[in-house]
């Protein structure tokens, strides 16, 4: 299995801050990876593809990039409705696996 | 806009079956654009892939849970379905449908999972 090890588990920030989210994977999975953004009780929200790509209708603020098995996921200006927790996700292979999550919390 | 909607009983024995319907609308599950998912999440923790499948009956598994599931579709109605064979408690968990895309049509590789149901909590208890 191809391993997802996020960090941190838990971040506190607040409105307007940047903030970075690292996932790494325990083999190289190339650009294979998602972001997901899930809110209490909701189901996960896709916000990034293929390490970087935007999906449709997510805000410019979020951004994703990859540095070897390193993936990280910013938000340039953290706004109220960022609160959430976030995981990543690798699709190289066809186990596919998620991280453990990344909680983000209001400072 | 696809949605797509989660159905099933909330409540399963140990030992039973569980079985969980998605109902597709707003777009097509025959499309070899796509593979159809589950992915659950045990409360208060993260997500584990289930199993996906393809309309012409191609399908992948966690392999820790193979040998126990089931998954089909039926394009006439829009719907799949998940069959999870002697479940424990350790198979409570809010079970999500998901839509899984491919990078081109057939393609035997599906990746990330673009539109998700809104979840079924399950819970497995006598």
């Amino acid at each position: 299995d191809i391993q997802m090890t996020q960090s941190p588990s838990t971040l506190s920030a607040s409105i307007g801050d940047r903030v970075t989210i690292t996932c790494r994977a325990s083999q190289s999975i190339s650009s294979w990876l998602a972001w997901y953004q899930q809110k209490p009780g909701k189901a996960p929200k896709l916000l990034i593809y293929k390490a970087s790509t935007l999906q449709s209708g997510v805000p410019s603020r979020f951004s994703g990039s990859r540095s070897g098995t390193e993936f990280t996921l910013t938000i340039s200006s953290l706004q109220p409705d960022d609160f959430a927790t976030y995981y990543c996700q690798q699709y190289s292979s066809s186990l596919y696996t998620f991280g453990q999550g990344t909680k983000l919390e209001i400072k | 806009q696809l949605q797509l909607q989660e159905s099933g009983p909330g409540l399963v024995k140990p030992s039973e079956t569980l079985s969980l319907t998605c109902t597709v609308s707003g777009g097509g599950i025959r499309s070899g654009y796509y593979y159809w998912a589950w992915i659950r999440q045990p409360p208060g923790k993260g997500l584990e892939w289930i199993a996906s499948r393809y309309s012409t009956g191609s399908s992948f598994f966690n392999p820790s849970l193979k040998s126990r599931v089931t998954i089909s579709i039926d394009t006439s109605k829009n719907q799949f379905s998940l069959k999870l064979s002697s479940v424990t408690a350790a198979d409570t968990a809010t079970y999500y449908c998901a839509r899984q895309q491919l990078l081109w049509f057939g393609d035997p590789d599906p990746d990330y999972f673009d539109y998700w149901g809104q979840g079924a909590l399950i819970t497995v208890s006598s």
